[in-house]
């Protein structure tokens, strides 16, 4: 069984930096991604980043340029630096494996609350 | 305003059946990439219900069904449950961003 566990959340305030973790169990390999998906308090689901199997990623245009998605193969590990904070970013933010490009979320962690306030 | 359109609610009796539609464009479901759906109960994170248009992963009931036509998928439940009672969203993947897009949701009450 896949188990993915986000990490890093909490209270920052506008303009701050926080770099959320996500530790995926099971091998992450070129026919997998990991991707960070967030949702603000009452609101749906919003797509932000993806990472392949090859190290190609993408963004969403609201955080393009802030934040930076990348991996530590040796430690299971994918991270989300979130730079530029807005409070509009205010979100529990998941992450999910997929295991077929253009494909479904297979696997979600249990979310991570971030909270952009002063 | 979500790149995928679905209603923002609808309300059903036990054991009665629901469509919930989810309506794309020509660079996302149009594109002849899949839909894929998902259910979140309140309080947890969402759960993958179906994939590429009509599949059930293993454990998912069979009164879940899915459908995709021209621009335009579905997911049907059947005789509804109090425990189906969530929110329900739609995904695709969409050539023109690069990236996946959602529906904004559909509030499911079982009355």
């Amino acid at each position: 069984e896949v188990e993915v566990v986000e990490s890093g959340g909490g209270l920052i305030q506008p303009g701050g930096s926080l770099r959320l973790s996500c530790g995926v169990s099971g091998f992450i390999g070129n026919n997998n991604f990991i991707t960070w998906v967030r949702q603000a308090p009452g609101k749906g689901l919003e797509w932000l980043s993806v990472i392949y199997g090859d190290n190609t990623t993408n963004y969403a245009d609201s955080v393009e340029g802030r934040f930076t998605i990348s991996r530590d193969n040796s430690k299971n590990t994918v991270y989300l630096q979130m730079n530029s904070l807005r409070v509009d970013d205010t979100a529990v933010y998941y992450c999910a494996r997929g295991d077929l490009w253009f494909g479904p979320f297979n696997y979600w962690g249990q979310g991570t609350l971030v909270i952009v306030s002063s | 305003q979500s790149v995928l359109t679905q209603p923002p609610s609808v309300s059903r009796a036990p054991g009665q059946r629901v469509t919930i539609a989810c309506t794309g464009s020509g660079s996302n479901i149009g594109a002849d990439y899949d839909v894929h759906w998902y259910q979140q109960v309140p309080g947890a994170a969402p759960k993958l219900l179906i994939y590429g248009n009509n599949i059930r992963p293993s454990g998912v009931p069979d009164r879940f069904s899915g459908s995709r036509s021209g621009t335009s998928a579905s997911l049907d439940i059947t005789g509804l449950q109090a425990e189906d009672e969530a929110d329900y969203y739609c995904q695709s993947y969409d050539y023109n961003l690069s990236g996946w897009v959602f529906g904004g949701g559909t509030k499911l009450t079982v009355l």
